[in-house]
């Protein structure tokens, strides 16, 4: 069973590209949803929590749609800085831990 | 910024040897976390730990692993006997309690290679 399912990539995008990410889990109780950055052998870094309502933080946007069971990641503008791996995090309803998806590897290039 | 402090951050140790990895959680954060990650495969759960005691934990940790709180700072995961299998990154992590999409913090890592 594979609770997190993410497009592993990956993504080589030109520097200003605008870039999405999809992730689809299986637990209809999930509860919790995050982005998180892991750059290459270091610890996975919280980039954002998802709201029901969809979030914006500068150029990082976040939706999710609970009936699709779907989350999504969008960037705009990307920078070199943005190349990294990115997870898609779940919390299930009643669980103290964190399903983490395979990641998706992106690349912003010059 | 407040951070988690994991300690080695490598270890090399020969099969069939005893391992503590150590870590100190963000001195407000009540839950604490292990988590691995084998080398190009995704982060997995270990175990959870709250209020002295272990609150959920994996299939990953059988027998061999045990978790301790032996002070007010530090928070410890034990291989008993590592396998070629452990080798993988080790992170720890912790988070505050309350209700809400509250993130968890990771320390750096240790790469536990078992030769």
């Amino acid at each position: 069973r594979k609770e997190v399912e993410q497009d592993p990539g990956p993504f080589n995008v030109p520097e200003g590209a605008t870039v999405a990410f999809n992730c689809t889990y299986s637990n209809s109780a999930s509860q919790s949803f995050f982005w998180y950055r892991q750059d290459c052998r270091k610890e996975p870094k919280l980039l954002m929590s998802v709201y029901s309502s969809g979030n914006e933080d500068g150029r990082f946007t976040a939706q999710l749609n609970r009936a699709s069971q779907y989350i999504s990641l969008l960037i705009r503008d990307s920078k070199l800085s943005d190349s990294a791996t990115y997870l898609c995090v779940v919390r299930e309803t009643g669980a103290n831990n964190l399903f983490f998806g395979t990641g998706t590897r992106l690349t912003v290039i010059p | 910024e407040p951070e988690v402090t994991q300690t080695p951050s490598h270890q090399v140790t020969q099969m069939g040897q005893e391992v503590i990895l150590r870590c100190v959680p963000i001195s407000n954060h009540l839950y604490f976390y292990w988590y691995r990650q084998i080398l190009g495969q995704k982060v997995e759960f270990l175990v959870s730990f709250y209020n002295n005691e272990i609150s959920e934990k994996s299939e990953i940790f059988d027998d061999q692993f045990s978790v301790e709180r032996p002070d007010g700072s530090n928070f410890t995961l034990k291989i008993r006997s590592t396998k070629l299998e452990d080798s993988a990154m080790y992170f720890c992590a912790s988070r505050t309690t309350g209700v809400g999409n509250y993130g968890y913090t990771f320390g750096s890592g240790t790469r536990l290679t078992v030769v």
